[in-house]
């Protein structure tokens, strides 16, 4: 089935050393994105991909990068990190930038990285 | 700006009894609505969607939802509970504009008692 897939499921690091998280698609979407999720908390979009066009969002601390070598796989890196970035790293994709009528979801979601901090 | 609002952190259901899971918003001009769940350790998964047409909406797993302009709300829905329903909730708004950005409440953990 076509889905979103992100690796590790669980990601352990040290305070400060640099750790990479993994997305790929199989839906050929335009668009990826990367949320971090805190413990019963709403998603909180980091940043997003429309193709190669990298958009950050505001209150996106530097630490946390992207890449999107090719339409199927996109990356965080997080370059030091620190307690409070332990949280659930969600990856989504959609299709297009804007919804049209006829979409099924505006976004798919893989199953999250949980990452932890020691 | 746009936002969501879901009111009740937790919501407590009998197995076979109706549930309800609110939520409002505020946007400009005219909404598109979500839910999706998300059950422990796992991403988000698409529920329903409101655009336009009919207000009551049906979705995955025999939820529905009802679509209320006067009182901005999307409230989620479901005659009888299972026990498996219980996750987490999550409501989701984007501008009639159409913009990707989705703006999500804070969620609702949903826990139906056998």
């Amino acid at each position: 089935d076509a889905m979103v897939i992100q690796n590790p499921r669980y990601q352990v690091t040290q305070f400060g050393k640099p750790v990479t998280l993994s997305c790929s698609q199989t839906l050929n979407h335009n668009v990826m994105y990367w949320y971090q999720q805190k413990s019963s908390q709403a998603p909180k979009l980091l940043f997003h991909y429309y193709d190669k066009d990298f958009n950050n969002e505001a209150d996106t601390p530097d630490n946390f990068q992207s890449r999107r070598p090719n339409t199927s796989f996109c990356f965080l890196d997080i370059r030091s990190p620190g307690l409070g970035d332990a949280a659930m790293y969600l990856c989504a994709t959609s299709r297009n930038l804007w919804l049209r009528g006829d979409s099924n979801q505006p976004q798919h979601f893989g199953d999250g990285t949980r990452l932890s901090i020691l | 700006a746009q936002s969501v609002a879901q009111p009740e952190d937790q919501v407590n259901v009998a197995e076979g009894n109706p549930l309800t899971v609110k939520c409002t918003y505020s946007v400009s001009g005219n909404p598109y609505l979500f839910w999706y769940v998300q059950y422990p350790n796992r991403g988000l998964q698409f529920l329903l969607k409101y655009i336009t047409g009919d207000n009551l909406v049906k979705g995955s797993y025999g939820f529905e939802a009802e679509f209320n302009k006067s009182q901005t709300s999307f409230h989620l829905k479901k005659p009888s509970a299972l026990v498996s329903d219980s996750a987490l909730y999550f409501c989701a708004v984007s501008p009639r504009a159409g913009s990707y950005q989705l703006t999500f409440g804070k969620g609702t953990k949903l826990s139906v008692i056998p």
